[in-house]
Parts: structure tokens; C-alpha cells; sequence
């Protein structure tokens, strides 16, 4: 079935270093929908970023990520980190193709970005 | 900005009990999820539904669950009886339906088992 890789569980950094959490997938399908969810404690996880096509970045607030489906890959990337980055960040992968069905998600990597 | 909205955030029950979780989703949304998420896992998809049917469920989705919507109002998911391995924190999504639209989360429910 589908399922989403996150390596890190957590990933400290100083701030103004860059940012890149892993995201890798498996899927049988070749239309891919992937997403980046970022979730604060006692707040509802919200989408950050969500794919595009094939090799296409897509950014949204000083975060970027590529879909490459020759890797099954979708790495968050940030050029400077900022204390207010420091949240839990999810990938997610859309079942079957559709961004209908039901998300696959990873672990979860925690990011604590430090002075 | 649109917000999903989940009542109670925390509820504590005995076991054996029945439980309601609810859920005010976006107004013009179609498409209704619950996710289950067991303190310090991932979270796991449970159900979704749409027009006034459940489309898919997981296995983790037991015959003690139950959704439903009516007239609607909340989209409700109820436990009866509840058991210990319950305790989690239950997420609501809901989703207009166009096909590269992420669902949209609401803070969750945590849900404790006694």
C-alpha cells in the first residue's frame, strides 16, 4: 500500500542555517499528490505546501519543495531557519492518487530551531 | 480563514462508555474525514464520508465506530463502548472535493479512556 518516510524524528538548528526535512514515498499510482503539514502543539495541523507536477518547486513562506518521481521524493527545504520555524512537520501522501482519499502519513519530524 | 472546529478539545470518560466527538467542518466542504492519532505515533486515517456515506474506512475503524451528519449539522464520530486502546486524539478534516485540494484540520479532540 502507500506509505510516506520520514528519517528525522527530530533535527536541531541555529538559527539563519538552512532547513531540509526528508520526505520520500511509495506509491503504485503515477498521479502523486504530497503534502507538507506543520502542526504546533494544541493548534490543527495546516497544509504549507502541496505538490505539483513533476520536478516542479512549489514555495510558500520561505519554504520549498520539489516533487521528483524518478526519487519518490518531496524534501522541505528553507534557505534560513527562524525560531518560529520550530514546529512538528509532517509529510503526507494522497491515497490512490487523489487528493480525495485518505492521507498517508509519516512520523513526523520535530524541528527546534535554536538562537 | 475557514477553520474546522472540534468539540470538546478534551474529554475523559470510563471505559465501557459511549463517547461523541464533534465536528464543525467548513460550511461549503463536502468531504469529511476523522483521523486517529495514539499519542507519540503518526496519525492514521479512520473514515471518510461524503454525501451522507462512509466512501472508506480503515481497519482501524472498528464496528464500535460510527459517523454520521445529520442534517448538516456536526459530523460525529461515536465510540460505543469505548476500550482503553482508544485514548488518542481524534483529528476532523474536511475538504471542498476539487481534486488537488488538502483536506483542512481541526485542533482535535483528545480522548482519554479510563
Amino acid at each position: 500500500g502507500d506509505s510516506v518516510t520520514q528519517t528525522e524524528g527530530l533535527v536541531t538548528l541555529t538559527e539563519g542555517l538552512p532547513v531540509m526535512l526528508n520526505c520520500t514515498y511509495q506509491t503504485i499510482y503515477s498521479n502523486a499528490f504530497l503534502f507538507w503539514y506543520v502542526h504546533y502543539l494544541n493548534e490543527s495541523p495546516w497544509l504549507l505546501l502541496r505538490s505539483s507536477t513533476d520536478n516542479k518547486r512549489t514555495e510558500h513562506q520561505g519554504f520549498h519543495a520539489t516533487l521528483h518521481k524518478s526519487s519518490s521524493s518531496f524534501h522541505l527545504q528553507k534557505s534560513s531557519a527562524q525560531l518560529s520555524d520550530s514546529a512538528l512537520y509532517y509529510c503526507a501522501l494522497s491515497d490512490r492518487g487523489s487528493a480525495l482519499g485518505r492521507l498517508h502519513f509519516g512520523a513526523g519530524t520535530q524541528l527546534i530551531v535554536i538562537p | 480563514g475557514p477553520k474546522v472546529l472540534q468539540i470538546p478539545s478534551h474529554q475523559i470518560i470510563d471505559m465501557g462508555q459511549m463517547v461523541t466527538l464533534n465536528c464543525d467542518p467548513v460550511s461549503n466542504h463536502l468531504y469529511f474525514y476523522w483521523y486517529k492519532q495514539i499519542l507519540g505515533q503518526q496519525m492514521e486515517f479512520l473514515v471518510n464520508f461524503y454525501n451522507g456515506k462512509v466512501m472508506e474506512k480503515s481497519k482501524l475503524f472498528k464496528d464500535q465506530f460510527s459517523v454520521e451528519r445529520p442534517d448538516g449539522s456536526y459530523f460525529t464520530l461515536k465510540i460505543q463502548p469505548t476500550a482503553l486502546e482508544d485514548s488518542a486524539v481524534y483529528f476532523c478534516a474536511s475538504s471542498a472535493g476539487t481534486d488537488n485540494q488538502a483536506p483542512l484540520f481541526g485542533e482535535g479532540t483528545r480522548l482519554s479512556v479510563l
